[in-house]
């Protein structure tokens, strides 16, 4: 079942602007992860926030968690043509499997 | 270094026709590995896990079955795809301690 929601559905900025995408989840926590998927390719993992963490950061990604919300937000700084593609969170509240949101497609206009 | 492989890329099945893509993993031992579908435009399902050699937990129930008769090689299969079965179909794998998990390049299967 997918536990993550991804919002927006869709996002298209300009690019140099910051992009910001936002999950949502429904149950405790161990850890949650963001991934990029570019087009009809294999997920990359970009960070993992641990439940005892509020916030982290690796390069022009910012993550933010907010358990007592069941929330997440990924924030790309100056984005670049290059970050188009689909952004999913995945929440880990086992040691076997991750759940899945539908994903948030950026697109950057150059 | 850890690399993970998935073939082929692309696959045009029939109906009724069997399936079996393979999975491989270098650089790790005993990871845990994945078989995921993935819709056009959704999330991923995660359709089989395998914590070791010959131990398979199935998600959800369907016409597929997985394997992995060594460590590192995971294998999905059907005796006959469906139409349904059509889909993007990913393999990954963790490792403990591991941030995150490694997919492959994934497979488009589409059944005709």
């Amino acid at each position: 079942s997918q536990q993550g929601e991804e919002d927006p559905q869709a996002l298209s900025i300009q690019e140099g602007e910051n992009a910001t995408m936002n999950c949502s989840y429904k149950t405790s926590i161990n850890n949650l992860q963001w991934y990029r998927q570019n087009s009809g390719r294999g997920l990359v993992h970009l960070i993992l926030i641990r439940s005892n963490e509020r916030e982290k950061h690796s390069g022009r990604l910012r993550v933010t968690l907010d358990t007592s919300k069941k929330s997440s937000s990924l924030l790309i700084t100056a984005s670049r043509a290059a970050d188009t593609a689909s952004y999913f969170c995945a929440t880990d509240s086992s040691n076997y499997q991750l759940i899945w949101g539908a994903g948030t497609k950026l697109i950057i206009k150059p | 270094s850890q690399t993970i492989h998935q073939w082929p890329a692309t696959l045009v099945q029939p109906v009724g026709s069997p399936l079996s893509l393979e999975c491989t993993v270098e650089g790790t031992s005993n990871p845990n590995l994945y078989w995921y579908r993935q819709a056009a435009g959704r999330g991923l399902q995660l359709l089989f896990y395998s914590v070791g050699i010959g131990q398979i937990s199935s998600e959800v129930p369907q016409n597929l079955s997985a394997s992995r008769p060594q460590d590192r090689q995971f294998i999905l299969s059907s005796k006959k795809l469906l139409l349904s079965d059509s889909g993007f179909y990913l393999c990954a794998w963790k490792s403990s301690g591991a941030q995150g998990y490694t997919f492959g390049s994934g497979t488009r299967l589409t059944v005709v």
